[in-house]
């Protein structure tokens, strides 16, 4: 059964700061990795999807990288400010299955 | 943004009585899902549908039935509401083929 790990639970950090959020998972079949922010109150917005064929993903101040060999992947934020404050989770694709299985999320602060 | 609408966004009811949640999307995606969120959990997979009248169960399934008789449209009911089912509900949903997920706003529920 795949599970999803992603540590640390909550991290907060000075304004400005480069930061990396990690996620793992136990079963290297995968077909893609997403990772989704949360703000409270609200559903996730989807930040970067990744395919199994892909290294790295990158939006603006977030990069995204994919290890599957060790089942490893990071979330880069540069240049942190408050306004990314949220909750982000990642998830995998199972292969052929359509379905996500979700880590439980990094809560992520930004102190001004 | 894939135009997905939840309703109700809130609901109370009591212990043996049954709920309907709605999920209604815009973009003509072809899979969509029903996840819970729980504290400590994460977000959990329900059931999920790809296509008309095809639904399949999630890891969460039992006390819950969906039902999708058009493409935009995918119903979650409990038939009989527990206190464990105390929840905040989302949909999301897929074109397929990419695999980004797109979620709604959430609906939650609390059972007396």
């Amino acid at each position: 059964k795949q599970e999803v790990t992603q540590i640390p639970a909550a991290l907060s950090v000075p304004e400005g700061e480069n930061l990396v959020l990690n996620c793992s998972f136990t079963d290297s079949a995968i077909y893609n990795l997403q990772w989704f922010r949360q703000d409270p109150g609200k559903g996730l917005t989807s930040l970067l999807l990744i395919q199994s064929s892909q290294r790295e993903q990158t939006s603006g101040r977030l990069n995204a990288s994919l290890d599957k060999s060790s089942g490893r992947s990071t979330l880069y934020i540069a240049a942190s400010q408050p306004g990314d404050s949220a909750t982000y989770l990642c998830a995998v694709e199972v292969e052929g299955a359509q379905k996500l299985v979700f880590g439980q999320g990094t809560r992520l602060t930004i102190n001004p | 943004d894939a135009g997905i609408t939840q309703s109700p966004r809130h609901k109370v009811t009591e212990t043996g009585t049954p709920v309907t949640l709605r999920c209604h999307q815009t973009e003509n995606h072809r899979y969509m899902y029903w996840y819970r969120q729980d504290p400590g959990h994460g977000l959990r997979l329900i059931h999920y549908s790809y296509g008309v009248k095809d639904t399949d169960k999630g890891e969460v399934s039992d006390g819950y039935s969906v039902s999708r008789s058009k493409t935009e449209d995918f119903l979650l009911t409990l038939e009989s509401a527990t206190s464990s089912q105390t929840s905040v509900y989302f949909c999301a949903t897929n074109r397929g083929g990419t695999g980004e997920l797109f979620f709604g706003e959430g609906s939650r529920l609390t059972v007396l």
